[in-house]
């Protein structure tokens, strides 16, 4: 168990619907970051935030939105959905938005989309 | 974020060392290597990372060569459980830059 906790597990939804997916950091990680995986692609960095603020964006789509809040929780927003937002999307933290010797980043079991 | 370089397959038998290599020629100098793996679509379970030098903790050693261009992970016994994709990273951003990893099947 990282500590990571991620809700929900499994999630089913029709295309154009919009949905939100949540994350919870380890305690103490200030540092939230999410990633997607579907079948063709491996792991896609998405976004990451720090203490509420946004620190890296990768190749997440205008569709797509993220937020942290004061109390460090973190959810991502896909809206319009289509087919092909079809992944486990993952969310991990880390204390500082850095790197170093004790900034190791830890993830979570991950949220499971079916768009159909 | 510096490209890493990793077999696509490699197996193992079961007990037996497990050795991954990874090529990281363009690491910088302050950039770490890290180890992540995913066993069949569970959340990147970290696993160690090094600068420079040598590392060992309870799951595995890293082994760094000298001009930080290569490693090796090695798994000491490997068991069943060990089979899972690896991933060798290198940090020297915010973020983790996935590769394709290497997927690592221990047999019986």
């Amino acid at each position: 168990d990282s500590g990571v906790t991620q809700t929900p597990k499994h999630l089913i939804t029709a295309t154009g619907q919009r949905v939100t997916l949540r994350c919870s950091p380890r305690s103490g990680d200030l540092s939230v970051y999410w990633y997607q995986q579907s079948l063709d692609q491996g792991l896609q960095f998405l976004i990451q935030y720090y203490n509420g603020e946004e620190r890296a964006k990768g190749n997440i789509l205008e569709r797509f939105s993220a937020q942290q809040f004061p109390d460090l929780h973190s959810e991502l927003n896909l809206s319009s959905l289509e087919l092909g937002d079809s992944a486990l999307y993952f969310c991990a933290s880390s204390v500082d938005p850095g790197t170093g010797p004790g900034n190791t980043i830890y993830f979570g079991e991950g949220s499971w989309l079916t768009v159909v | 974020d510096a490209k890493t370089t990793q077999p696509t397959s490699m197996d193992c038998a079961e007990g037996r060392a497990a050795n991954l290599p990874c090529n990281h020629s363009t690491i910088s100098g302050n950039e770490y290597v890290y180890w992540y793996r995913q066993i069949h679509s569970q959340g990147p379970q970290y696993i160690i990372h090094g600068l420079k030098n040598n590392e060992t903790n309870e799951m595995a050693s890293l082994i760094i060569t000298e001009d930080r261009k290569s490693s090796t992970l090695i798994l000491p016994h490997a068991t069943l459980r060990d089979t899972a994709v690896y991933y060798c990273i290198t940090q020297g951003a915010q973020k983790l830059v996935f590769g394709q990893g290497t997927r690592l099947t221990i047999n019986p």
